[in-house]
């Protein structure tokens, strides 16, 4: 099983582009999520999944959009890209249900903009 | 809201150290607590976890005890090895409703780093 996988990699983007970070799982899990790792600021919500076709925001939603019409991808939109948008963006699936709180991370995308 | 605390870093230490990196949470309720682990160019991998007061988490020689009246997950290791370098992240899940079951709340990491 691949698990988490996050394409692309690395991306550079000029301010005021868009582009799509791609998440997909093959676990099987109900919950999806994507946080951004600033240094010194740990990891923060961005937007989140509790299934397919239900999604909500989290800590620090604006400038990203998601949607999720299958239970193994779900993408992150970038609208129009910030420097302050630099950073590296990590997607997350857990399980769910009581007790199953843990989260499983994909490798992350690591995201410069100009 | 929640808030996990965890101690600045770099924490440097040199091999065969104990090692012991302060985590303390503000939660309502009965959080499960969690450590993850992430190396360098990696993502976050799960250390260890405790769902509920006086649980010890272990693993791979790391340990941690949930502490309900200090509110603290102290993450520990005997003996710390080069390969342990790497940065520690505290994390808590409040698990009170269906909805919080896709986020965690994470502190804002340790560097530790060993030297031979």
């Amino acid at each position: 099983n691949a698990g988490v996988t996050q394409t692309p990699k690395f991306q550079v983007l000029k301010t005021g582009q868009s582009m799509t970070l791609q998440c997909a799982q093959d676990m099987n899990h109900e919950y999806m999520s994507w946080y951004r790792q600033d240094p010194g600021m740990g990891l923060r919500l961005i937007h989140y999944s509790v299934g397919a076709g239900i999604t909500d925001q989290g800590e620090v939603p604006n400038g990203y959009n998601v949607s999720r019409s299958t239970t193994e991808d779900f993408p992150l939109r970038l609208l129009s890209a910030a420097p302050s948008q630099t950073s590296v963006y990590f997607c997350a699936t857990s399980k769910g249900g009581t007790g199953n709180y843990e989260q499983y991370f994909g490798p992350g995308t690591r995201l410069t903009v100009t | 809201g929640d808030s996990v605390t965890q101690m600045e870093g770099p924490v440097t230490l040199s091999e065969e150290a104990f090692l012991t990196i302060n985590c303390t949470y503000t939660a309502t309720g009965y959080p499960s607590l969690f450590w993850y682990v992430q190396y360098p160019g990696e993502g976050l991998q799960l250390l260890l976890k405790a769902t509920k007061a006086d649980d010890k988490g272990s693993n791979k020689g790391f340990e941690a005890t949930y502490r309900k009246e200090t509110t603290s997950f102290h993450l520990e290791k005997g003996s710390v090895q080069v390969s342990d370098s790497a940065v520690y992240f505290c994390a808590l899940s409040d698990g009170m409703t269906t909805d919080s079951w896709g986020k965690l709340q994470f502190g804002a990491g340790t560097q530790v780093v060993v030297t031979p």
